[in-house]
């Protein structure tokens, strides 16, 4: 099976704009989780999607939003972007049973660079 | 509320030397423990979990409720080795990791 792929890879925004960020998850998963990488900070959980819905929500202003498609696929959502949101942000995906249904599979992350 | 420490941020051993790598968690009912490693340009990937009590490259951690530690141990570290390594803990779903620092291993030649 193809891992989770994040696209962009990279990205370069300016203090106020938006940005959108995509993964797409391992055929058959249908959990998303979305995670912020920072060296000051490290890994945070940003939050979960599950057939469409938020099923976990971590401590992030409401700048940070997310949604998921009938496919799966994810999309996370930044506003009016500040300098501290430059991070690496890492998209996992999760089988809900069987054998490593507990087990996060992460992409490559998109690195996102606030100016 | 649950958190995981990782007491070490860097960690450097000999080739054949014993490594441990330590982690301590707090959490309010039963957690799901994991330990994630992250090679040089690689993604963060699954090392071991202690659900499924395996050893995983040689390396072996387990569960110690009374001390709530999960330290990850290899007798005899390899070059290979050399990575960052974050513990983790989420509830029984799996969902909503909570991670450490991270410590990142060095194995001399």
């Amino acid at each position: 099976k193809a891992g989770v792929t994040q696209t962009p890879r990279y990205l370069i925004k300016t203090r106020g704009q938006q940005v959108t960020l995509s993964c797409s998850p391992i055929s058959g998963h249908r959990s998303v989780s979305w995670y912020q990488q920072t060296p000051g900070q490290g890994l945070q959980f940003l939050f979960e999607y599950f057939s469409e819905t938020q099923r976990n929500k971590g401590n992030f202003p409401g700048r940070f939003s997310g949604r998921q498609f009938s496919n799966s696929r994810s999309e996370m959502n930044v506003s009016t972007l500040e300098l501290g949101d430059s991070a690496l942000y890492l998209c996992a995906s999760k089988a809900q049973a069987g054998i490593n249904s507990d087990t996060q599979y992460f992409g490559p992350g998109t690195r996102l660079t606030v100016l | 509320a649950q958190r995981v420490t990782q007491p070490e941020k860097l960690l450097s051993v000999f080739k054949g030397a014993p490594v441990e790598l330590k982690c301590n968690y707090s959490y309010s009912g039963s957690p799901e423990l994991f330990w994630y490693v992250q090679y040089s340009r690689q993604r963060l990937q699954l090392l071991l979990r202690h659900i499924s009590r395996e050893s995983i490259k040689g390396f072996t951690a387990d569960l110690n409720k009374g001390e709530t530690s999960f330290h990850l141990k290899k007798p005899f570290a390899q070059e290979e080795d050399s990575a960052m390594y974050y513990c983790a803990l989420s509830g029984p779903s799996g969902s909503r990791l909570t991670f450490g620092e991270g410590t990142q291993l060095t194995v001399n030649p």
